[in-house]
């Protein structure tokens, strides 16, 4: 079965460190793979997406995510974590073909300390 | 511009009652989704759509709950009749097709005394 996978279910760092929240996926060919965040009594919003070329994908408000194919992960990264980043944040896989919708991990908290 | 929209925010019902959620979806997109969310289970996909055909329905718990998307800027989540146990924070998210992110909605607050 397809599947997202998001090992931490929280992930505790202080302001101004890096942080990294990870993803592995178990999907066939080359999906489409995405990061969203969510903020108390509020929807899901797009971070970044990678589809092709880089592997180092840039997203909103300074996060990034590294793709890496051999060990089919997607971890989501920021070199200076702020208070204001503390949120949910769900990992997302879109299996390239037509059809399908997102599968998404359970989501890991973060949690940023002054 | 306006994102996905849904209403009501909140819900207060008792058991028994008829529910009915509500979205519209960006203007332009082509598919629509209905999410399900609570601490124990997570984001959960109850059905999508495409170009308002039902794809899959496989995530709808049971025949309480029916989807409808009767045009291209309006769709309805029902639950009839309301059990406690459906009682969660139900989202709406619409797309383009193919590898474009989905934009989600505030979410309904839905509670069944």
């Amino acid at each position: 079965a397809q599947s997202v996978a998001q090992p931490e279910d929280q992930v505790n760092v202080a302001e101004g460190n890096p942080l990294t929240v990870k993803c592995t996926y178990s999907v066939s060919g080359n999906p489409y793979l995405f990061w969203y965040v969510q903020y108390p009594n509020r929807g899901l919003q797009f971070l970044l997406k990678y589809i092709t070329g880089d592997n180092l994908v840039k997203g909103s408000y300074g996060f990034e995510a590294e793709f890496n194919k051999s060990q089919t992960s997607f971890h989501l990264k920021k070199p200076s974590a702020l208070v204001s980043d503390s949120a949910l944040y769900f990992c997302a896989v879109r299996p390239n073909q037509a059809g399908t919708a997102l599968i998404f991990g359970k989501g890991t908290t973060l949690s940023v300390s002054s | 511009d306006a994102g996905v929209i849904q209403s009501p925010r909140h819900e207060v019902t008792e058991m028994g009652q008829e529910v009915t959620l509500r979205c519209k979806p960006i203007s332009g997109h082509n598919s629509l989704f209905w999410y399900r969310q609570t601490m124990m289970r997570g984001l959960e996909l109850l059905i999508y759509f495409n170009n308002n055909v039902p794809i899959d329905d496989s995530g709808m718990p049971e025949d309480r709950f029916s989807a409808k998307m009767p045009n291209a800027s309006f769709s309805t989540l029902k639950i009839q009749p309301s059990e406690p146990r459906d009682s969660a924070v139900y989202f709406c998210a619409s797309s383009l097709e193919g590898g474009q992110p989905q934009h989600f909605g505030d979410g309904t607050r839905l509670s069944i005394l």
